[in-house]
């Protein structure tokens, strides 16, 4: 069965102070690694997929990057706006996506 | 481009009323999906449909149904509902199942928040 674990649940910040997002994953046949930012009342939007361990992408100060087991989101240098909940989700080869619980993060001024 | 329309954004409803959350989507997305988010939880899957006339079940179909009559609409129907379905649900669509070209790659419409009491 696949599964996805993200750490930790919750993450304060302040402004500036960089940290990196933690998604485990088991998954049989990876076919894709999702990253998604959630606001408050909105759906999830998505930022990012990862194909293969060794990949990485990058949009304004997220990085994502991809091992065989597990997935980090870095965030440098984080600004106010940068607050939401961060979804990790995985697609194996049953192709349906399976996520994890998310990281919500907060940045403060 | 409204992406994936659904209504309505809150409702609350008496348990064993039934109800209809609508979706919609003007992207001509072949894919759409149900989801439930609940607090601390991932998302899971309720039902999807690969195309007009075409649906399945997910991860947590029971006391749910579906039917998907057109490629843009995919309503959701609750059933006798209970307190075990007050969650946020989210309807999304995609292109494809699968493939480098993000095929794959989920729109979210805003969420319909239920409450059943």
């Amino acid at each position: 069965e696949d599964q996805v674990t993200q750490s930790p649940e919750a993450l304060r910040l302040q402004e500036g102070e960089s940290s990196s997002l933690n998604c485990s994953y088991t998954v049989s046949g990876l076919r894709g690694l999702f990253w998604y930012r959630q606001d408050p009342g909105k759906g999830p939007e998505f930022l990012f997929t990862l194909y293969s361990a060794g990949e990485e992408k990058e949009k304004e100060r997220l990085k994502a990057t991809l091992t065989k087991k597990e997935s980090f989101l870095h965030i440098t240098a984080p600004k106010p706006e940068d607050s939401a909940t961060y979804l990790c989700a995985v697609q194996g080869g049953a192709q349906k996506l399976v996520f994890g619980q998310g990281t919500r993060l907060t940045i403060n001024p | 481009n409204a992406g994936v329309t659904q209504t309505p954004k809150f409702r609350i409803l008496k348990i064993g009323q039934s109800m209809t959350l609508q979706c919609t989507q003007d992207m001509n997305h072949n894919y759409m999906y149900w989801y439930r988010q609940d607090p601390g939880m991932g998302l899971k899957l309720i039902y999807y449909s690969v195309g007009a006339g075409i649906t399945d079940k997910g991860e947590v179909p029971n006391g749910y149904n579906v039917s998907r009559s057109t490629t843009e609409d995919f309503p959701l129907r609750l059933e006798l509902a209970a307190p075990s379905q007050t969650s946020v649900y989210f309807c999304a669509s995609s292109y494809g199942s699968w493939g480098l070209g993000g095929a794959n790659v989920l729109t979210f419409g805003a969420g319909s928040r239920l409450t059943v009491l």
